[in-house]
């Protein structure tokens, strides 16, 4: 158990639809990065939060958005849904900004039919 | 290229060394990583090294790496069948926070 936890485990939804991901850091992580697994794209970077704001951005769509909250939560907000969305969503923390571990969730397989 | 590479598949006999390799893409990689991925779990960091070094031990686990042919491999000792996993390399690129990953080694251990 790596300490990050995200909700929820699976989500089928539908085209068009918007959904919400979350994820809890670990303890004393100010830093949350935001990955997804597909088939075709394999495991991708999309976005980091540092202490609430945002640090980096990798291939993330215009469709898709992220925000960490004061108790350093963080949320990825996908929407207008495509088929091609459905992929394993996986949240990681580490301590600093830039720091040599990152420790990553069990992820949220998000189903889009 | 940008493409951090790994072969698709590997399978050993239980008991023997399984040898996981990569190549990455950044000379200036600072930091190079090793997670694995059970089915339906997330990525669980088994190990990782420091540009500047060439091996780093663990238990079963040695990294070897290879900065002049940026190449990274992954030795498990006494392979056992709870090894079998996905592996996924990772670098750490310079002036990024990220990682990279590759495309992950589907380890298959036979009894």
């Amino acid at each position: 158990d790596s300490g990050v936890t995200q909700t929820p485990k699976h989500l089928i939804t539908a085209t068009g639809q918007r959904v919400t991901l979350r994820c809890s850091p670990r303890s004393g992580d100010l830093s949350v990065y935001w990955y997804q697994q597909s088939l075709d794209q394999g495991l991708q970077f999309l976005i980091q939060y540092y202490n609430g704001e945002e640090r980096a951005k990798g291939n993330i769509l215009e469709r898709f958005s992220a925000q960490q909250f004061p108790d350093l939560h963080s949320e990825l907000n996908l929407s207008s849904l495509e088929l091609g969305d459905s992929a394993l969503y996986f949240c990681a923390s580490s301590v600093g900004s830039s720091v040599n571990e990152q420790f990553f969730g069990p992820g949220t397989r998000l189903t889009v039919l | 290229g940008e493409d951090v590479e790994q072969s698709l598949f590997l399978s050993v006999r239980e008991g023997d060394s399984s040898v996981i390799n990569c190549t990455y893409t950044d000379s200036s990689s600072t930091y190079l990583y090793w997670y694995k991925q059970e089915p339906g779990a997330g990525l669980q960091l088994l190990t990782y090294i420091f540009s500047n070094m060439d091996m780093k031990q663990d238990q079963r686990l040695t990294v070897l790496l290879n900065k002049k042919d940026k190449h990274l491999s992954l030795r498990i000792a006494d392979t056992q069948t709870g090894d079998s996993a996905i592996y996924f390399c990772a670098e750490k690129r310079g002036g990024a926070n990220n990682l990279f990953f590759g495309t992950g080694t589907r380890l298959t251990v036979i009894p």
